[in-house]
């Protein structure tokens, strides 16, 4: 069965710190992994990845993925307030173009 | 201008009840999917169409009910209401031939009492 699974499930931190998320997935034919962050209303999203071992960079936000261990993470350093939300990671199968999601980690970063 | 846009925002409706969320996207997106996501977040895909046609139909109650007019609208109606439908439905698209992300509208809470 397809599944995609998200670590820590929770996790709360001081402004300033940084922050690594889990993603691991076992998913079959896959295309792409993706990171969303959902604060109140829809998960806006963050990157996509499709090759192993190339970042994705977003100023603080950065992402690898790694297609051999079957995982990907996404970092946050110098973490704000506005950074506390919900991260979705979500894999793109080449069945249907469906989009399998994980639980989501919910980080809460604190003044 | 508003890409994936669902109406309504919140529904409270009682036990029974047959309700209908709407669904319109102006992405010119190929495919449109409804997930749900429960009170731990978790989002799970119940449908998704692909220009009108549906590809994908997980394991959902047959009281739920999608129709695509056309490939920029997807609805979803529900028969027969259930406390345990409470939850936030979200509509999706995406350009559905390449790598191309999800786009999602800002979800509709539903609660049944």
């Amino acid at each position: 069965e397809d599944k995609v699974v998200q670590s820590p499930l929770s996790l709360v931190v001081h402004e300033g710190d940084t922050v690594t998320l889990n993603c691991s997935y076992e998913v079959t034919n896959f295309r792409s992994l993706l990171w969303y962050k959902q604060e109140k209303k829809a998960p806006t999203f963050l990157f996509m990845l499709t090759s192993s071992g190339i970042e994705k960079k977003s100023g603080r936000l950065s992402s690898i993925l790694d297609k051999k261990e079957l995982f990907s993470i996404l970092n946050i350093t110098a973490t704000q307030t506005g950074d506390s939300a919900i991260y979705l990671c979500a894999v793109v199968s080449n069945t249907g173009n469906q989009f399998y999601f994980g639980t989501g980690t919910s980080l809460t970063v604190i003044p | 201008d508003t890409a994936v846009s669902q109406t309504p925002k919140y529904l409270v409706t009682q036990m029974g009840n047959d309700k209908s969320i709407k669904c319109e996207q102006n992405l010119g997106h190929d495919t449109m999917y409804w997930y749900k996501q429960d009170s731990k977040k978790f989002l799970k895909i119940m449908f998704s169409y692909n220009n009108k046609e549906l590809i994908i139909n997980e394991t959902v109650p047959n009281r739920f009910s999608p129709k695509s007019p056309d490939k920029a609208h997807l609805n979803l109606h529900i028969n027969s209401l259930e406390l345990g439908d409470s939850a936030v439905y979200f509509c999706a698209s995406s350009r559905g031939i390449d790598n191309s992300p999800l786009h999602f509208g800002n979800g509709t809470r539903l609660t049944v009492t």
